[in-house]
């Protein structure tokens, strides 16, 4: 039972283009939400966050939505750059819980020069 | 500041023996979380700690444990493996608990045979 899913496990785009990573959830508890990205051989490293009481956080070119009714988020990267090409991984939390993040499995993006 | 690290990075077991991972987190930081990374599973919670505590669990079997020393460093054990615990193994860090910002290290890849 994915709780968390990325159903695009690739995704490429061209440089200077907008980037969107979609991830949808089922758990209606969840009400804090996070972007990591991964490079090969490192471990993953937090991008942004949202919690479910804003639709939006921005910070410099990423902007992540989220749209409750829906069970939605999306994370937009604007202009995309080939040092954005990495593994995303969306995760959600239950906010005062712990340090218990369900992931999803990815989208690998692949921004082309 | 040194990051979150784990030892060993890779290692290689059979089936039946037993495995301890480590991981020191980043200094002044208290919470330790393990996930597990599978191909097929994507990244899963194993378990997390603050001040050596255990403060939630995910769903794997009593063969995997863990604890947590007073200076905050975190050891991980596997007994019996099994062939289906080859997976990359990460552990990560964050300041204060329920802030979902964690801080990974690079992990440590197990094979068991």
């Amino acid at each position: 039972d994915q709780q968390v899913k990325q159903n695009s496990p690739s995704l490429s785009v061209q440089e200077g283009r907008i980037s969107i990573l979609n991830c949808d959830y089922t758990n209606s508890m969840f009400d804090y939400f996070l972007w990591y990205k991964k490079y090969p051989a490192e471990g993953p490293t937090f991008l942004i966050s949202i919690s479910s009481i804003k639709d939006k956080n921005e910070d410099g070119r990423f902007t992540v939505f989220l749209n409750k009714s829906a069970k939605h988020l999306s994370l937009h990267i604007v202009p995309s750059q080939p040092g954005d090409s990495a593994v995303y991984f969306c995760a959600a939390s239950v906010w005062g819980g712990s340090e218990k993040l369900v992931f999803g499995k990815g989208t690998k993006l692949t921004v082309n020069p | 500041k040194a990051g979150v690290t784990q030892t060993p990075r890779y290692l290689i077991k059979t089936r039946g023996q037993q495995v301890t991972l480590s991981c020191s987190p980043i200094s002044g930081h208290r919470s330790v979380s393990w996930y597990q990374q599978t191909p097929g599973q994507g990244l899963q919670f194993l378990f997390e700690y603050f001040s050596e505590t255990q403060r939630n669990k995910g769903n794997f079997p009593g063969r995997f444990s863990g604890r947590q020393f007073s200076n905050s460093r975190s050891e991980m054990n596997v007994s019996t493996l099994e062939l289906g615990d080859s997976a990359l193994y990460l552990c990560a860090s964050s300041f204060a608990v329920n802030t979902g910002e964690l801080f990974f290290g690079e992990g440590s890849r197990l094979t068991v045979l």
